[in-house]
């Protein structure tokens, strides 16, 4: 089984700073990762993924990931944020033998952009 | 543009009452999903399909069915709705593994 754990369930934020949203999973069999976004009244959509490769994986709006094998991470980060970043974050895992590409989440993580 | 279309953005039923929730994918998607996403919960795998009439339990299957017929078109029935399955309820749809999963807007279910 797997477990994904978003260490921070609200992120207040300025608008122009970075912004860092972290991820940790647990599997006994290797993943593939995924970050998805939800915005108000919507459904989610994909950011990034981490299949195989380099281990620093870019996606839309600006925003990348880089998974950490050693320590099972998958960290969200993007250097200069937007209003229009004001929205939840989710972290997911899928393993890569399983049939029927399940996903699980982790909780999300809510980010609030300042002016 | 993959198109996730779920019947209702809202939708108010009664204790007891059985309650159908449709969805619609255009990709000719072999899986498809429901989920249900509750504050701090995250979002949580209730039923899947990974092909037409094959159906397999998520982590919350309890309380719930699925039917798919067509290969479009998953079904999520909440046989006798109770209070405790108001949420927000998501279908997704997506090829193989490792392939990005695909979401509707959601419904927004309330049971009084």
């Amino acid at each position: 089984a797997q477990s994904v754990t978003q260490l921070d369930s609200q992120v207040p934020v300025f608008e122009e700073a970075p912004v860092e949203l972290r991820c940790n999973y647990s599997s006994s069999v290797s993943v593939y990762l995924f970050w998805y976004v939800q915005y108000p009244n919507q459904g989610l959509q994909l950011l990034l993924k981490y299949l195989s490769g380099s281990t620093l994986v870019k996606g839309i709006n600006g925003f990348e990931a880089e998974f950490n094998k050693s320590q099972t991470s998958f960290h969200l980060r993007k250097p200069s944020v937007h209003i229009s970043d004001t929205a939840e974050y989710f972290c997911a895992v899928n393993p890569i033998k399983a049939a029927g590409n399940k996903l699980t989440f982790g909780g999300g993580t809510r980010v609030l952009v300042k002016p | 543009d993959v198109k996730v279309t779920q019947s209702s953005r809202y939708l108010v039923k009664r204790t007891g009452e059985k309650v159908f929730l449709e969805c619609v994918q255009d990709m000719d998607h072999e899986n498809m999903f429901w989920y249900r996403q509750d504050p701090g919960l995250g979002l949580r795998l209730i039923y899947f399909s990974y092909d037409v009439k094959m159906k397999e339990k998520g982590d919350i299957p309890e309380g719930y069915s699925v039917s798919r017929e067509k290969k479009e078109r998953f079904s999520l029935i909440l046989e006798s709705a109770s209070t405790n399955q108001t949420s927000m309820y998501l279908c997704a749809s997506s090829f193989d593994r490792g392939q990005p999963q695909h979401f509707g807007d959601g419904t927004r279910l309330s049971i009084l």
